[in-house]
C-alpha cells in the first residue's frame, strides 16, 4: 500500500450540488495530481498542485477546482455537479523538485452524481 | 498533444500460453508507467520504465521501452488466472509525473 489516502471512499450526490474530495499525499511529497476515471476508460488529468499553487490543468472546467495546504494535503471541488461527473477519483503523490520521483497513487474516491 | 494508444483493447488468454500488450505514445518521453487495476479497485503500479532499452520483470510479466520507437511492451508468460485485470500505460513527458493514460487492455485469462 502507498501512503496516500483519499477520503471518503465512496459518494453519492445529486445534480447540481457541490462535492469536496480530500488527499493527504506520501510523507515528504509536495506535490498532489488528481484524475477523474470515468466507468470504461483509463484515468485523465484534472490538475496538479505543488506547493500550494496549481500547476497545469487538463481538459476539465473551471467548477473543477483545487487547493493544497500547506502539509501538502489537497482538496478537489466541484461544483454544479452534473450526472457525466460520477467517476472514480483519484490523486496522486510525487516529489518532482529537484529530480524525479515516482506517483503513488491513493485508493480513490467513487462519486455517483444522480 | 500527448496520445497514448494501447492495444489489443481486450484480450482472452488461455491459460500456460504467451501474449503481448502494446503501448504507442506520440511524443517524445523517457518515462513510462506500466498499472494494473482490479474492478473499482485503485491503480498497482508494476513498473517504471526511465530510458530507452530499459527491461523490467516480475514474476509474468516482462515490461521493455524503445523511446526511439515509442513503444512499450507489457509480456505475458503463460498467463494464469490471477492475471486477470485492466492493464494501463501510462506516459510521463516531464519531471512533473503529469501522466497521459493509454485507453487500457482488459485481459480476461480462461482455462
Amino acid at each position: 500500500e502507498t501512503g496516500v489516502t483519499q477520503s471518503p471512499t465512496h459518494l453519492i450526490k445529486t445534480r447540481g450540488q457541490q462535492v469536496t474530495l480530500r488527499c493527504s499525499s506520501q510523507s515528504g511529497h509536495n506535490t498532489v495530481s488528481w484524475y477523474q476515471q470515468a466507468l470504461g476508460q483509463g484515468p485523465q488529468f484534472i490538475f496538479q498542485y505543488y506547493r500550494e499553487e496549481e500547476n497545469g490543468r487538463g481538459n476539465f472546467p473551471p467548477r473543477f477546482s483545487g487547493l493544497q495546504f500547506p502539509n501538502y494535503s489537497s482538496e478537489l471541488n466541484v461544483n454544479a455537479l452534473e450526472l457525466d461527473d460520477s467517476a472514480l477519483y483519484l490523486c496522486a503523490s510525487s516529489s518532482p523538485g529537484g529530480g524525479w520521483t515516482e506517483a503513488f497513487f491513493g485508493q480513490g474516491t467513487r462519486l455517483t452524481v444522480v | 498533444e500527448l496520445k497514448v494508444e494501447q492495444n489489443p483493447l481486450f484480450l482472452s488468454m488461455q491459460e500456460g500460453k504467451n501474449y503481448t500488450i502494446y503501448c504507442n505514445y506520440s511524443t517524445t518521453s523517457d518515462r513510462l508507467y506500466w498499472y494494473r487495476q482490479d474492478p473499482g479497485k485503485s491503480l498497482e503500479s508494476l513498473f517504471v520504465l526511465l530510458s530507452n532499452g530499459a527491461v523490467k520483470q516480475e514474476g509474468r510479466l516482462m515490461a521493455s521501452l524503445d523511446t526511439k520507437a515509442r513503444l512499450s511492451t507489457l509480456h505475458i508468460t503463460a498467463a494464469v488466472h490471477d492475471l486477470s485485470a485492466t492493464y494501463f500505460c501510462a506516459v510521463d513527458p516531464g519531471t512533473a509525473s503529469k501522466l497521459t493514460f493509454g485507453t487500457g487492455t482488459r485481459l480476461q485469462v480462461t482455462l
